[in-house]
């Protein structure tokens, strides 16, 4: 089955460490993309990729970093810099960009500070 | 700034009958319109999309309309399942980018 899987579904951090959330496409689309929703709010933006090695920041990319070293795969890394991690966290990929494609997005992983 | 609004955070409807659901945008450079689906603690569903060389998308029992001068869109609902019950949020994004903004969602729930 083709998804995006998106691990752990629960995360907890003590205060001052980082913490990496996976997210790991079988679709073959080319973009990937991190999104941080909390209660009362619409998705917002972190990072987005639209080829490998190459990515770019979102609205609110400050206290986050990714990678992209292989198509499949955009980890996020929550850096201590990050002063309000606590929330729900969603990957999604594209197939390419410059379409109208939909974007598809895992079940996400939330974030609680410990 | 929000660029995408969804103004009802919640809306109720009987079983049978239409959900209407509605969303403005700001930004005259969106062309490219969706809906998803989100149940809780589960990622967003896509639903149905519509371009803005159209006005009107239908799929089963789900229509999207577009209206570009006021910039609003809105999602029909046909008739309403009690499965239908979710948040349903709205995004917009601007071809050939690459972001897609998104509002900040209805709770809709059908009363059976």
């Amino acid at each position: 089955d083709g998804g995006i899987t998106q691990s752990p579904k629960y995360l907890f951090r003590k205060e001052g460490q980082n913490v990496t959330l996976s997210c790991e496409q079988n679709l073959n689309h080319d973009a990937m993309y991190w999104y941080r929703q909390d209660p009362g709010q619409g998705l917002r933006l972190i990072y987005y990729s639209q080829i490998v090695n190459d990515f770019q920041k979102g609205d609110i990319a400050e206290g986050y970093s990714v990678s992209r070293e292989k198509k499949e795969s955009f980890p996020l890394t929550v850096t201590s810099a990050q002063k309000n991690p606590t929330a729900f966290y969603l990957c999604a990929s594209r197939a390419r960009t410059g379409f109208n494609q939909p974007q598809h997005f895992g079940d996400g992983t939330r974030l609680s500070i410990l | 700034d929000q660029q995408v609004k969804q103004n009802s955070p919640s809306l109720s409807v009987q079983e049978g009958r239409i959900s209407i659901l509605n969303c403005d945008y700001t930004n005259s450079m969106f062309d490219y319109f969706l809906w998803y689906k989100k149940y809780p603690a589960e990622g967003p569903t896509f639903l149905i999309s519509i371009s803005s060389i159209k006005d009107k998308n239908e799929d089963g029992r789900f229509t999207v309309f577009l209206n570009k001068s006021a910039k609003h869109l809105s999602l029909h609902i046909v008739p309403s399942q009690p499965g239908d019950s979710a948040v349903y949020f709205c995004a917009a994004s601007a071809n050939p980018g690459n972001q897609f903004y998104f509002g900040t969602g209805t709770s809709l729930t059908v009363i059976p």
